[in-house]
């Protein structure tokens, strides 16, 4: 059974790198036909999808925040990464990673348990 | 980018009771559409996708309907573990896209 661990630090300063790192554990990352997601919930708030990667490396990203995201896949690690550069205040959120299903059709059928990033001086 | 708006925000229900949520698209996603269901403090849980596929291990009482531009989730007898967020999520095209929920709560 696939799982989805996020980790990182739960405290970034302005102005500096966000740097978080999802561990794919039951499954490989490099079996096809799956895209690994991050995806955000600012406090008391909605659902924000940030970007995903393929295994190849290939990358969508949302345009609100393509200038600021980097997004990376270690196979020999089973992990992705995120990058988010020149954090805000409303950068504040819990951070999740996802797997983009092709069994329930592109939908995301498995989550990580989510952390908490904070952005404050 | 797809638009869509859930309604209602919150919803005041009893055990039991038949409840419905509504999502709307800006524009048609053909049947490209997922609802989750999200408690305090966890993770988002797949619950139906392909608009009315039931995600395995999903009781049976949820459902899902609609094509194009209007879809529903339905609780047929809500039970209460089901007191929770729910939220319709869009994967016909980039940037996927989430409503903006629908609390259920204890009448």
């Amino acid at each position: 059974q696939v799982q989805l661990q996020e980790s990182g630090p739960g405290l970034v300063k302005p102005s500096q790198t966000l740097s978080l790192t999802c561990t794919v554990s039951g499954g490989s990352i490099s079996s096809g036909g799956y895209y690994w997601s991050w995806i955000r919930q600012h406090p008391g708030k909605g659902l924000e999808w940030i970007g995903y990667i393929y295994y190849s490396g290939s990358t969508y990203y949302n345009p609100s925040l393509k200038s600021r995201v980097t997004i990376s896949v270690d196979t020999s690690k089973n992990q992705f990464s995120l990058k988010l550069s020149s954090v805000t205040a409303a950068d504040t959120a819990v951070y999740y990673c996802a797997r983009d299903g092709v069994v329930t059709d592109d939908a995301f059928d498995i989550w990580g348990q989510g952390t908490m990033v904070t952005v404050s001086s | 980018v797809i638009w869509m708006t859930q309604s209602p925000s919150l919803l005041s229900a009893s055990t039991g009771d038949r409840v419905t949520i509504s999502c709307r698209m800006s524009q048609g996603i053909s049947s490209y559409l997922a609802w989750y269901q999200q408690k305090p403090g966890k993770a988002p849980e797949l619950l139906i996708y392909a608009a009315s596929t039931l995600q395995s291990g999903v009781p049976s009482r949820f459902s899902g309907s609609g094509s194009g531009t209007d879809f529903t989730l339905t609780i047929s007898c809500l039970q209460s573990e089901d007191f929770a967020t729910y939220y319709c999520q869009q994967y016909y095209s980039f940037p996927r896209t989430f409503g903006q929920g629908t609390k259920v709560e204890i009448k």
